[in-house]
């Protein structure tokens, strides 16, 4: 089993639509949890970054930590064409800055 | 500004070539990394630079010899390598190694290897 589980996509959904992005861990020592994007043959965008437990939100995107269920969610709300990437968590522990991904999801935001 | 600036874009190099990707941020940033990522994978970490000491490498073949010249650059020495050695090359960045830093990314350098 992969430290980080997350769905592979793609995720294919109409514009305007609100999109659910998943991953769960199965190492309980993870404390920093990040969402990036990367558009085709481009570098990862960091989008998201929390700590512990809880939600961040900015602009159209909200991130969510449940540490007791090991399951970390990235929502975009009215999504758009452009948010057409694949979608990376990832997360480390308090020890060093060694991030441990997952596989990423293909999201395709259809006009 | 967050941003961290790769050269070349894109390079393609024979098996007997010798070349270097190069790496440079301006965010005082003290930790400095290489990632090789293929298609449809994330990232896999080779190579960590801390305080522009050698901190981890992740069993990388010596075919790949980073360097650290200064706080602000990263290198990548390429030499002898292998078709399967064609990847998207990623550098990486983050204030310190350990606490709660967020480590940023190029855009990368596209290595096709012939």
């Amino acid at each position: 089993q992969k430290e980080v589980e997350q769905d592979p996509g793609p995720l294919s959904v109409p514009e305007g639509a609100i999109v659910s992005l998943n991953c769960t861990y199965s190492n309980s020592a993870f404390q920093y949890f990040m969402w990036y994007r990367q558009y085709s043959r481009k570098g990862p965008e960091l989008l998201m970054y929390t700590y512990s437990s809880g939600n961040k939100e900015d602009g159209r995107f909200t991130a969510q930590v449940d540490k007791s269920s090991k399951y970390i969610s990235l929502f975009i709300r009215d999504s758009q064409p452009s948010d057409s990437a694949t979608y990376l968590c990832a997360m480390r522990d308090n020890a060093g800055n060694m991030l441990t991904f997952g596989g990423g999801t293909r999201l395709m935001v259809k006009p | 500004d967050t941003e961290v600036t790769q050269t070349p874009k894109h390079l393609v190099m024979g098996m007997t070539n010798k070349k270097s990707l190069k790496c440079e941020q301006h965010m005082g940033h003290r930790a400095m990394y290489w990632y090789k990522q293929k298609a449809k994978k994330p990232p896999e970490l080779m190579f960590v630079y801390s305080y522009e000491k050698l901190s981890i490498n992740e069993s990388v073949p010596s075919r790949f010899s980073p360097e650290c010249p200064n706080s602000s650059l990263l290198n990548l020495h390429l030499h002898a390598l292998q078709p399967e050695d064609s990847a998207l090359y990623l550098c990486a960045s983050s204030q310190e190694t350990s606490g709660s830093y967020e480590q940023y990314f190029g855009p990368g350098t596209r290595l096709t290897v012939t």
